[in-house]
């Protein structure tokens, strides 16, 4: 069975503050996929990141940056200096190879206060 | 940028109606889904369609509700006669490849049953 879990319901911090929003998951298949999702107020969904479960690597674009740990089955979102747009919900999602459906977690609501 | 597109943005129908929610995926992609996020709470995968068939459906979808890709374009969610819990956004999601790639997502369409 597949499960995300994000343990942080919402997070609150101060404009110009990193932070980190958590995720972990289970699964038992050795091939999956990890991404994460942006949901502003707005509602619509976006994609932010996609990774393999063979590539560990950490990834950064701009003040984004993911930390992929298969030994804690970890996939962490951390936002450097945040700002007031980045105020959304962020859900960590997990798909196993194959045509199979993407598993959201519970998501962290973000709020960054000016 | 290709996206896919969902109509209409907002539907408000009474209890015991039927629903027709439209989406156009992006065009060269194969696998389409249906997604539901009652208000505040996570997303939850309703179906997957390939080859113009159901690949894989979740204990949510039930008889009540049906997929169609009528004309090769358009990707319908028809939910036969709405319950007050049906209320939620649904979102379309589209994917060019078999489990490896990301879904792209509509921006939504949230149903209001009253």
């Amino acid at each position: 069975a597949q499960k995300v879990t994000q343990a942080q319901t919402e997070i609150s911090v101060v404009e110009k503050e990193d932070v980190t929003l958590d995720c972990v998951y289970e699964t038992r298949d050795t091939t999956y996929y990890l991404f994460w999702y942006k949901q502003p107020p707005s509602g619509e969904l976006v994609f932010l990141i996609r990774r393999n479960s063979f590539d560990e690597q950490n990834e950064i674009s701009g003040r984004y940056s993911w930390n992929f740990q298969k030994s804690t089955s970890s996939f962490n979102f951390t936002i450097t200096a945040s700002q007031v747009v980045d105020s959304a919900v962020y859900f960590c999602a997990l798909r196993h190879s194959g045509n199979t459906p993407l598993v959201f977690g519970k998501g962290t609501r973000l709020s960054v206060i000016a | 940028e290709p996206e896919v597109t969902q109509t209409p943005s907002h539907q408000v129908t009474q209890m015991g109606q039927e629903v027709i929610l439209r989406c156009v995926p992006i065009s060269n992609h194969l696998y389409f889904y249906w997604y539901r996020q009652i208000l505040g709470q996570k997303v939850e995968f309703l179906v997957s369609f390939y080859n113009n068939e159901i690949s894989e459906k979740s204990e949510i979808f039930d008889d009540q509700f049906s997929v169609e890709r009528p004309d090769g374009s358009n990707f319908t969610l028809k939910i036969r006669s709405t319950k007050l819990e049906d209320s939620a956004m649904y979102f379309c999601a589209s994917s060019e490849f078999k489990g490896t790639g990301e879904l792209f997502f509509g921006e939504g369409s949230r149903l209001t049953v009253l």
